[in-house]
């Protein structure tokens, strides 16, 4: 079955970009995710890319995929104290299968 | 706008004892999925239904059974509840069959189950 595998934590100093990243096994996913999740709440769809697309773009959020790697990637550009949380990736064959997350902590 | 509504949002219960936790998703939204996220860990998928009818099965225990009523809102019922059940039930939904196509799954707050 699919595994998605993520680096466990991530600390950057406010105002510099992050880049979270995400290997998948299962080269039939079709859409990859990626969600937030701030402490004792839900998860929050960021964004997400369908698997023939390489970039996608969404304010200060860059997706990138490496299909051919499996590799995708999560940048947020100018990074702010609010985005601390733990972020996951997911991918979609028949049913969503989440990453183990990437907690990222910002500094001032 | 609306969002998925769980609740209870904390229950507290002890080993053996049963447990209901209710979904009521978006509204028009078809499809409702459970997950299950233990402390530290990622969220996994326990079941899903579209229009009513299990779409889908992942890890959940026997204990546990699902369903979603002629309104679509779900409901998860635990029974003989083990302290290893102690997690964050998240509920989500969707509009649209699972496996055609994007579908952004939305994501209640969670309940957060303690069993003690």
């Amino acid at each position: 079955g699919e595994d998605v595998e993520q680096s466990l934590f991530l600390s950057v100093r406010e105002g510099d970009s992050s880049v979270i990243n995400c290997t998948y096994t299962d080269s039939s996913s079709t859409y990859l995710y990626w969600y937030k999740q701030e402490p004792g709440a839900g998860l929050q769809l960021l964004t997400y890319i369908f698997s023939n697309m390489d970039m996608k773009q969404d304010q200060r959020l860059t997706v990138l995929l490496n299909k051919k790697d499996k590799h995708l990637s999560l940048r947020i550009a100018d990074t702010q104290t609010g985005d601390s949380a733990i972020y996951f990736c997911a991918a979609k064959t028949d049913k969503l299968i989440f990453g183990t997350g990437t907690r990222l902590q910002v500094f001032p | 706008a609306a969002g998925v509504i769980q609740s209870p949002r904390h229950l507290i219960k002890e080993k053996r004892e049963t447990a209901t936790l209710k979904c009521y998703p978006i509204p028009r939204h078809d499809t409702v999925y459970w997950y299950q996220q233990g402390p530290g860990q990622d969220p996994q998928f326990l079941i899903s239904f579209y229009e009513k009818m299990q779409s889908d099965k992942g890890s959940i225990p026997d204990r546990f059974s699902a369903q979603q009523f002629s309104d679509y809102h779900s409901e998860l019922n635990m029974s003989s509840l083990e302290l290893g059940d102690s997690a964050l039930y998240f509920c989500a939904s969707s509009l649209g069959a699972p496996g055609t196509g994007l579908y952004e799954q939305y994501f209640g707050p969670g309940t957060r189950l303690t069993v003690t």
